[in-house]
């Protein structure tokens, strides 16, 4: 049972490419997010999917797509990338049933810097 | 306007003693959860506690629990006998009502976290 994982770990792009990051979840939650962390700020949700075929806006979407593929992956697409996107970013899942507490269980971050 | 206050940038305690790290919240929903989620220097985000709104007490996990003051809308994390490797970054976080309750949204506002050093 992997959790969540996130591909890659570490990306240096150039100002105008562009690139999508990868994460699955084994855990048959519902519901997966896409959050950016930047130098001594909290997590800011970007997107999130409460389920499969699903995609909704969250606090800093500009500049950002995402694809939910099905019930285990959730992809976020830099079309053109600004070094105002460097930060890390961290998906996560959660179940969101009626009866849990609805906890996001995060994956281990991709490191991006833009150039 | 900030719905997750944590006031304290950096916090320092010695190993074995315990240690509240302040978190208050605002909110007009009556159903909300809290959570705290630690982030070591490897980067990862793990979670350590819940609270629900209607939770009659206080949570407890371990080594951790959440002192709930709903009237002050605080939700403080207090880690007993600390250890050197709670080192970390912790942060508060909240959920509004979710989903499957009408109106509710499940996404969750992040503090922006206090830095735990835990001296030998």
């Amino acid at each position: 049972n992997a959790g969540v994982t996130q591909t890659p770990k570490f990306q240096v792009l150039k100002t105008g490419q562009s690139m999508t990051l990868q994460c699955a979840q084994d855990m048959n939650h519902n519901s997966m997010y896409w959050y950016r962390q930047d130098p001594g700020m909290g997590l800011r949700l970007i997107y999130y999917s409460a389920s499969e075929g699903t995609t909704d806006k969250g606090e800093v979407p500009n500049g950002y797509n995402v694809s939910r593929l099905n019930k285990r992956e959730f992809s976020l697409r830099l079309e053109s990338a600004a070094p105002s996107q460097t930060s890390v970013y961290f998906c996560a899942s959660s179940k969101v049933d009626t009866v849990s507490t609805d906890t996001q269980y995060f994956g281990p971050g991709t490191r991006l810097t833009v150039l | 306007a900030q719905k997750i206050t944590q006031t304290q940038p950096g916090m320092f305690v010695q190993e074995k003693e315990a240690v509240t790290l302040d978190c208050t919240y605002d909110t007009s929903d009556p159903s909300y959860g809290l959570f705290w989620y630690k982030q070591p220097s490897s980067g990862e985000m793990i979670f350590l506690i819940y609270q629900g709104s209607y939770d009659q007490q206080n949570a407890t996990e371990g080594r951790y629990s959440l002192n709930f003051q709903k009237a002050r809308k605080s939700a403080n994390l207090v880690i007993s006998a600390s250890q050197l490797g709670d080192s970390a970054m912790y942060f508060c976080a909240m959920r509004e009502s979710p989903l499957h309750i009408r109106g509710g949204s499940e996404k969750l506002v992040f503090g922006k976290g206090t830095k735990l050093t835990v001296n030998p």
